[in-house]
């Protein structure tokens, strides 16, 4: 069965601190894992895809990378604005399904 | 380009009312998909459709149904309402195998 646990479940940074947050995940030939960004009542905001290990993408503040058995979304330098939930899902080959962490609640003070 | 729509945002229903909640998308997108999150829980799909007239289900199909008649639209349908039913839904919707998927807004229902 595919999982994802992600960690820490909150963070609290003050602005201009960067860090990282952590999803491992175990699946069944990976065919993507992907990175999404929830305000409070929201959707989730579509981030990153990461396909392969080594593979690595960013954008503004934010970096994401993979290796075989977890990926890091790496925040340099944050602004309150960066607050909010960061969500990490994998899609397993031939499946429909994401399967999602319970995600990171990310907070940056001023 | 509204991306994808999901009405209603809030809903509060009796045990064993049924309704639907509407999904569309004008991005065209093949799949479409049905979500629910729970608080501690991450988001678990009910049931998907990969085109106009197929769908399959999820990891938490009971209690739901959906049709897809048109590639714009996937309703749900709730058929008798229970509270385990109480949660937040997403609709989503993506454009081929392993690419991202653009979620709604959200509908939040309150099942008493």
């Amino acid at each position: 069965e595919d999982q994802v646990t992600q960690s820490p479940e909150a963070l609290r940074l003050q602005e201009g601190e960067s860090s990282s947050l952590n999803c491992s995940y175990t699946v069944s030939g990976l065919r993507g894992l992907f990175w999404y960004r929830q305000d409070p009542g929201k959707g989730p905001e579509f981030l990153f895809t990461l396909y392969s290990a080594g593979e690595e993408k960013e954008k503004e503040r934010l970096k994401a990378t993979l290796t075989k058995k977890e990926s890091f979304l790496h925040i340099t330098a944050p602004k309150p604005e960066d607050s909010a939930t960061y969500l990490c899902a994998v899609q397993a080959g031939g499946n429909e399904k994401l399967t999602f962490g319970t995600g990171t609640r990310l907070t940056i003070i001023p | 380009n509204a991306g994808v729509t999901q009405t209603p945002k809030f809903q509060v229903l009796k045990t064993g009312q049924s309704m639907t909640l509407q999904c569309a998308q004008d991005m065209n997108h093949e799949y479409m998909s049905w979500y629910r999150q729970d608080p501690g829980m991450g988001l678990r799909l009910i049931h998907y459709s990969v085109g106009a007239g197929i769908t399959d289900q999820g990891e938490v199909p009971n209690g739901y149904n959906v049709s897809r008649s048109t590639t714009e639209d996937f309703p749900l349908r709730l058929l008798s309402a229970a509270p385990s039913q109480t949660s937040v839904y997403f609709c989503a919707t993506r454009q081929g195998d392993g690419n991202e998927q653009f979620f709604g807004p959200g509908t939040r229902l309150t099942v008493l």
